[in-house]
Protein backbone atom coordinates (compact mmCIF):
# COMPACT_ATOMS: atom_id res chain seq x y z
CA UNK A 1 0.00 0.00 0.00
CA UNK A 2 1.36 3.45 -0.91
CA UNK A 3 3.28 5.58 1.85
CA UNK A 4 1.84 9.22 3.08
CA UNK A 5 3.06 11.91 4.27
CA UNK A 6 1.62 14.58 6.98
CA UNK A 7 2.94 17.20 8.82
CA UNK A 8 3.46 16.14 12.33
CA UNK A 9 1.33 18.50 13.74
CA UNK A 10 -0.66 21.70 13.51
CA UNK A 11 -3.13 24.44 15.49
CA UNK A 12 -6.34 25.67 14.56
CA UNK A 13 -8.64 28.26 15.58
CA UNK A 14 -11.69 26.95 17.29
CA UNK A 15 -14.65 27.65 15.07
CA UNK A 16 -12.46 27.91 12.11
CA UNK A 17 -12.17 25.34 9.19
CA UNK A 18 -9.39 22.98 9.46
CA UNK A 19 -7.65 22.01 6.56
CA UNK A 20 -5.44 18.95 6.85
CA UNK A 21 -2.72 17.77 4.56
CA UNK A 22 -1.68 14.29 3.22
CA UNK A 23 0.48 13.73 0.22
CA UNK A 24 0.31 9.89 -0.94
CA UNK A 25 2.61 10.41 -4.67
CA UNK A 26 2.72 6.65 -5.20
CA UNK A 27 -0.97 5.83 -4.50
CA UNK A 28 -2.44 3.38 -7.05
CA UNK A 29 -5.56 3.36 -9.15
CA UNK A 30 -6.94 0.51 -6.79
CA UNK A 31 -6.10 2.37 -3.59
CA UNK A 32 -8.22 4.49 -1.37
CA UNK A 33 -7.78 7.08 0.85
CA UNK A 34 -8.94 6.73 4.77
CA UNK A 35 -8.79 9.46 7.39
CA UNK A 36 -8.69 8.39 10.99
CA UNK A 37 -8.49 10.24 14.53
CA UNK A 38 -7.60 9.04 18.03
CA UNK A 39 -8.55 11.17 20.66
CA UNK A 40 -6.43 10.64 23.53
CA UNK A 41 -6.30 6.97 25.17
CA UNK A 42 -8.89 6.28 22.76
CA UNK A 43 -9.39 3.51 19.37
CA UNK A 44 -9.39 5.06 16.48
CA UNK A 45 -12.48 7.16 15.06
CA UNK A 46 -13.53 6.78 11.18
CA UNK A 47 -13.94 9.78 9.60
CA UNK A 48 -14.07 9.37 5.68
CA UNK A 49 -13.02 7.71 2.59
CA UNK A 50 -13.01 8.39 -0.82
CA UNK A 51 -11.81 6.86 -3.97
CA UNK A 52 -11.10 9.64 -6.81
CA UNK A 53 -14.08 12.13 -6.16
CA UNK A 54 -14.52 14.57 -3.53
CA UNK A 55 -16.69 13.15 -0.14
CA UNK A 56 -18.00 15.31 2.15
CA UNK A 57 -20.50 13.71 5.46
CA UNK A 58 -21.43 14.78 8.66
CA UNK A 59 -17.97 15.35 10.36
CA UNK A 60 -15.77 16.29 7.75
CA UNK A 61 -15.09 17.04 3.56
CA UNK A 62 -12.05 14.84 1.48
CA UNK A 63 -11.13 16.42 -0.94
CA UNK A 64 -8.78 13.99 -3.58
CA UNK A 65 -6.97 15.89 -6.54
CA UNK A 66 -7.36 14.87 -9.85
CA UNK A 67 -4.13 13.06 -10.06
CA UNK A 68 -4.56 11.77 -6.58
CA UNK A 69 -1.32 12.66 -5.42
CA UNK A 70 -2.00 14.43 -2.65
CA UNK A 71 -5.66 14.81 -0.20
CA UNK A 72 -7.41 16.99 2.23
CA UNK A 73 -9.18 16.63 4.81
CA UNK A 74 -10.96 19.66 5.73
CA UNK A 75 -13.35 20.31 9.39
CA UNK A 76 -15.50 23.09 8.56
CA UNK A 77 -16.07 24.37 11.89
CA UNK A 78 -13.15 23.02 14.07
CA UNK A 79 -14.27 22.44 18.18
CA UNK A 80 -12.25 21.79 21.39
CA UNK A 81 -13.50 18.41 20.86
CA UNK A 82 -11.90 17.39 17.66
CA UNK A 83 -8.20 18.09 18.97
CA UNK A 84 -7.05 14.59 18.30
CA UNK A 85 -4.24 12.84 15.85
CA UNK A 86 -5.49 12.40 12.27
CA UNK A 87 -4.17 9.71 10.50
CA UNK A 88 -4.24 9.24 6.49
CA UNK A 89 -4.11 6.10 5.31
CA UNK A 90 -4.30 5.00 1.65
CA UNK A 91 -5.02 1.22 1.23
CA UNK A 92 -6.38 -1.03 -1.30
CA UNK A 93 -9.97 -3.22 -0.99
CA UNK A 94 -9.63 -5.89 1.58
CA UNK A 95 -6.25 -4.89 2.60
CA UNK A 96 -4.96 -4.26 6.39
CA UNK A 97 -4.94 -0.91 7.77
CA UNK A 98 -1.46 0.14 8.91
CA UNK A 99 -0.79 3.87 10.34
CA UNK A 100 1.79 6.60 9.71
CA UNK A 101 2.79 9.05 12.57
CA UNK A 102 -0.42 11.11 11.55
CA UNK A 103 -1.03 14.99 12.27
CA UNK A 104 -1.11 15.79 15.63
CA UNK A 105 -4.04 18.63 15.57
CA UNK A 106 -4.28 21.15 18.82
CA UNK A 107 -7.77 23.40 18.29
CA UNK A 108 -7.52 26.34 20.42
CA UNK A 109 -10.30 28.85 21.88
CA UNK B 1 -22.42 2.89 13.47
CA UNK B 2 -20.68 -0.32 14.08
CA UNK B 3 -19.36 -0.88 17.85
CA UNK B 4 -16.40 -2.85 19.23
CA UNK B 5 -16.10 -3.31 22.81
CA UNK B 6 -13.32 -4.50 24.55
CA UNK B 7 -12.67 -5.65 28.25
CA UNK B 8 -11.21 -5.07 30.16
CA UNK B 9 -10.31 -1.19 29.36
CA UNK B 10 -7.44 -1.26 31.90
CA UNK B 11 -5.62 -3.82 33.36
CA UNK B 12 -2.42 -4.34 36.04
CA UNK B 13 -0.67 -7.45 36.23
CA UNK B 14 2.81 -8.88 37.86
CA UNK B 15 5.44 -9.71 35.88
CA UNK B 16 5.26 -13.57 34.78
CA UNK B 17 1.60 -13.45 34.52
CA UNK B 18 -0.73 -14.17 31.46
CA UNK B 19 -3.59 -11.39 30.48
CA UNK B 20 -6.23 -12.11 27.85
CA UNK B 21 -7.64 -9.36 26.35
CA UNK B 22 -11.45 -8.90 25.12
CA UNK B 23 -12.21 -7.87 22.05
CA UNK B 24 -16.49 -8.01 20.67
CA UNK B 25 -18.12 -6.86 17.91
CA UNK B 26 -21.92 -5.96 19.33
CA UNK B 27 -24.04 -5.15 16.43
CA UNK B 28 -21.88 -7.00 13.54
CA UNK B 29 -20.50 -9.98 12.47
CA UNK B 30 -16.86 -9.72 11.91
CA UNK B 31 -15.23 -11.72 9.57
CA UNK B 32 -11.91 -10.52 10.38
CA UNK B 33 -9.81 -8.68 13.03
CA UNK B 34 -7.17 -7.30 14.21
CA UNK B 35 -4.55 -6.64 17.11
CA UNK B 36 -3.06 -3.60 17.23
CA UNK B 37 -0.37 -1.97 20.06
CA UNK B 38 0.41 1.53 20.68
CA UNK B 39 2.92 2.49 23.07
CA UNK B 40 3.23 6.03 24.27
CA UNK B 41 3.24 8.87 22.05
CA UNK B 42 3.71 6.65 19.49
CA UNK B 43 1.14 5.79 16.21
CA UNK B 44 -0.36 1.85 16.19
CA UNK B 45 1.16 -0.97 15.26
CA UNK B 46 -0.66 -4.17 13.51
CA UNK B 47 0.23 -6.66 15.69
CA UNK B 48 -1.53 -9.60 14.05
CA UNK B 49 -4.98 -10.32 12.17
CA UNK B 50 -7.43 -13.16 12.51
CA UNK B 51 -10.17 -14.88 10.66
CA UNK B 52 -12.70 -16.38 12.12
CA UNK B 53 -12.27 -20.22 12.72
CA UNK B 54 -8.15 -20.00 11.46
CA UNK B 55 -5.00 -19.17 12.57
CA UNK B 56 -3.79 -15.57 13.26
CA UNK B 57 -1.15 -14.35 10.82
CA UNK B 58 1.25 -12.29 12.61
CA UNK B 59 3.01 -9.02 11.49
CA UNK B 60 7.33 -9.58 11.52
CA UNK B 61 9.06 -8.81 14.57
CA UNK B 62 5.44 -10.09 16.92
CA UNK B 63 6.21 -13.46 18.46
CA UNK B 64 3.02 -15.68 18.33
CA UNK B 65 3.80 -17.60 21.23
CA UNK B 66 3.98 -14.84 23.62
CA UNK B 67 0.67 -13.08 21.97
CA UNK B 68 -1.80 -16.06 21.39
CA UNK B 69 -4.79 -15.24 19.35
CA UNK B 70 -8.51 -16.75 19.07
CA UNK B 71 -10.81 -16.03 16.73
CA UNK B 72 -13.74 -18.30 17.91
CA UNK B 73 -16.55 -16.62 16.53
CA UNK B 74 -18.48 -14.18 14.44
CA UNK B 75 -18.40 -11.74 17.36
CA UNK B 76 -15.36 -12.45 19.27
CA UNK B 77 -11.30 -12.47 19.52
CA UNK B 78 -9.20 -12.87 22.25
CA UNK B 79 -5.73 -11.67 22.77
CA UNK B 80 -3.45 -13.00 25.83
CA UNK B 81 -0.40 -11.82 26.44
CA UNK B 82 1.52 -14.94 28.56
CA UNK B 83 4.45 -14.08 30.74
CA UNK B 84 4.29 -10.78 30.37
CA UNK B 85 7.10 -8.19 31.59
CA UNK B 86 6.84 -4.60 31.63
CA UNK B 87 8.38 -4.11 28.23
CA UNK B 88 4.71 -5.76 27.57
CA UNK B 89 2.89 -2.67 29.08
CA UNK B 90 1.08 -0.89 26.48
CA UNK B 91 -2.34 0.15 24.86
CA UNK B 92 -4.06 -2.88 22.64
CA UNK B 93 -6.22 -1.99 20.29
CA UNK B 94 -8.54 -4.25 18.28
CA UNK B 95 -10.86 -3.79 15.21
CA UNK B 96 -12.97 -6.00 13.49
CA UNK B 97 -14.27 -5.73 9.80
CA UNK B 98 -17.48 -6.97 8.42
CA UNK B 99 -16.98 -7.39 4.81
CA UNK B 100 -14.06 -9.18 3.04
CA UNK B 101 -13.63 -5.69 2.29
CA UNK B 102 -14.52 -5.89 -1.86
CA UNK B 103 -15.91 -2.50 -2.17
CA UNK B 104 -13.78 -1.09 0.54
CA UNK B 105 -12.13 -1.38 3.95
CA UNK B 106 -13.79 0.41 6.84
CA UNK B 107 -12.44 -0.95 10.37
CA UNK B 108 -14.28 -0.30 13.30
CA UNK B 109 -12.20 0.04 16.43
CA UNK B 110 -12.45 -0.94 20.00
CA UNK B 111 -11.55 1.57 22.73
CA UNK B 112 -8.37 0.15 23.53
CA UNK B 113 -7.21 -1.80 26.53
CA UNK B 114 -4.10 -0.52 28.59
CA UNK B 115 -1.88 -3.03 29.69
CA UNK B 116 0.79 -2.37 32.87
CA UNK B 117 3.12 -4.88 33.75
CA UNK B 118 4.94 -3.93 36.97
Amino acid sequence: DAKTTQPPSMDCAEGRAANLPCNHSTISGNEYVYWYRQIHSQGPQYIIHGLKNNETNEMASLIITEDRKSSTLILPHATLRDTAVYYCIVVAAGNKLTFGGGTRVLVKP
Amino acid sequence: GAVVSQHPSWVICKSGTSVKIECRSLDFQATTMFWYRQFPKQSLMLMATSNEGSKATYEQGVEKDKFLINHASLTLSTLTVTSAHPEDSSFYICSARDRPGLVYNEQFFGPGTRLTVL
